[in-house]
């Protein structure tokens, strides 16, 4: 159980255009999502944490106009990146948990490529 | 600022031999301690987590932490290491009053020798 999935695993894009990574969970209602980066050997960066039908909260630093969330309904957080550059590229890593629920699931992230 | 170190970048343990794995943290109150292990090219997993009563919780893959509250410690230990238990390990704390947002260590690369 408690399984996240997150699509696509890998993508490559242009500079200047969007791209969207979903996470889905799979066997629970992911009541809260958060969206996180991870910078090669080191640890993870939260981004933005949202809870089914309200407005994502945005860390520090984080453009929320640049980085779109969506937590449309209880299994699924859309995340896109507008307007992407080379420095967007990093390791995007989606997390949830059920009402209830102390521990974080994560999906497997994406490696988003940007040139 | 609140915080969680992870002082050992890299452990090495023979295998067979027990391995432990170090986490402190600084967060007011008495908060939640996670600990999750990412293999190469895969997903963090949930490894334990601390909520309260015993000090000493076991986990997945026969790991197991103790909760030491006068050192605000949570470390991870395993009895016999395998050549599988290879991986990067997170200690995670969670304050009480937070959105449910966790204060990461920075990573614990672990290798297991044959």
């Amino acid at each position: 159980g408690a399984v996240v999935s997150q699509h696509p695993s890998w993508v490559i894009c242009k500079s200047g255009t969007s791209v969207k990574i979903e996470c889905r969970s799979l066997d629970f209602q992911a009541t809260t999502m958060f969206w996180y980066r991870q910078f090669p050997k080191q640890s993870l960066m939260l981004m933005a944490t949202s809870n089914e039908g309200s407005k994502a909260t945005y860390e520090q630093g984080v453009e929320k106009d640049k980085f779109l969330i969506n937590h449309a309904s209880l299994t699924l957080s859309t995340l896109t990146v507008t307007s992407a550059h080379p420095e967007d590229s990093s390791f995007y890593i989606c997390s949830a948990r059920d009402r209830g629920q102390y521990e974080q699931y994560f999906g497997p992230g994406t490696r988003l490529t940007v040139t | 600022a609140q915080s969680v170190a992870q002082p050992e970048d890299q452990v090495n343990v023979a295998e067979g031999n027990p391995l432990t794995v170090k986490c402190t943290y600084s967060v007011s109150g008495n908060p939640y301690l996670f600990w999750y292990v990412q293999y190469p090219n895969r997903g963090l997993q949930f490894l334990l987590k601390y909520i309260t009563g015993d000090n000493l919780v076991k986990g997945s893959y026969g790991f197991e932490a103790e909760f030491n509250k006068s050192q605000t410690s949570f470390h991870l230990k395993k009895p016999s290491a395998l050549v599988s238990d290879s991986a990067l390990y997170f200690c995670a704390v969670r304050p009480r009053d937070s959105n449910y947002q966790l204060i990461w260590g920075a990573g614990t690369k672990l290798i297991i020798k044959p």
